[in-house]
């Protein structure tokens, strides 16, 4: 299982939105929508931000929001903010029982 | 408080065993499948494997990377997860997460115990 694609890196000022894309295949991402998105802060343990391609589980901010259109997902964060640059994932349901994760994004807060 | 506490990791020989643990409270342990993932250092995310929470009928599934080399159990009386690593490569040298699934996504994670396989 190939791991999802996302851009290493995006940035934004503060106040801005930043959008961070993940591209999977019809096996993953495309065949399911069972899209998640983890946050994770320098030496942090991840945390979830969305799931099922476009929930706000309790306690994360609606500035953040999820979509997908056929094979790639996408994490849109709005109204930047200096706690919101970390490192970025994205993971998909892959069929049988598996996952994949993306190889992460890094926002940048300029 | 809901919390995921691993231990065990630590320093082992390339084809050595390695036994990681970890400690569920302030959630319903029966009601959930729980994930194993890692991170290289540096490196980005990587699931390893998930178990059901089926009692008696416990399935597990593996990345392709880890199969055959690397088991998860639960005991659920203990609220405890483990992950059985032998045959170990350099490769698996990683931050070692459990995680708890829920709708397809993880939505708890411990703090992470560290794994280094080196001679």
């Amino acid at each position: 299982q190939s791991a999802l694609t996302q851009p290493p890196s995006a940035s934004g000022s503060p106040g801005q939105s930043v959008t961070i894309s993940c591209t999977g295949t019809s096996s993953d991402v495309g065949g399911y929508n069972y899209v998640s998105w983890y946050q994770q802060h320098p030496g942090k343990a991840p945390k979830l931000m969305i799931y099922e391609v476009s929930k706000r589980p309790s306690g994360v901010p609606d500035r953040f929001s999820g979509s997908k259109s056929g094979d790639t997902a996408s994490l849109t964060v709005s109204g930047l903010q200096a706690e919101d640059e970390a490192d970025y994932y994205c993971s998909s349901y892959a069929g049988s029982n598996n996952y994949v994760f993306g190889a992460g994004t890094k926002v940048t807060v300029l | 408080e809901v919390q995921l506490v691993e231990s065990g990791g630590g320093l082992v020989q390339p084809g050595g065993s390695l036994r990681l643990s970890c400690a569920a409270s302030g959630f319903t342990f029966t009601n959930h499948y729980m994930d194993w993932v890692r991170q290289a250092p540096g490196k980005g995310l990587e699931w390893v494997g998930r178990i059901t929470n089926t009692p008696n009928n416990y399935i597990t599934n593996y990345a392709a990377s880890v199969k055959g080399r690397f088991t998860i159990s639960r005991d659920d009386s203990k609220n405890s997860l483990s992950l059985q690593m032998n045959s170990l490569k350099t490769e698996d040298t990683a931050v070692y997460y459990c995680a708890r699934d829920w709708a397809a996504s993880m939505d708890v994670w411990g703090q992470g115990t560290t794994v280094t396989v080196s001679s």
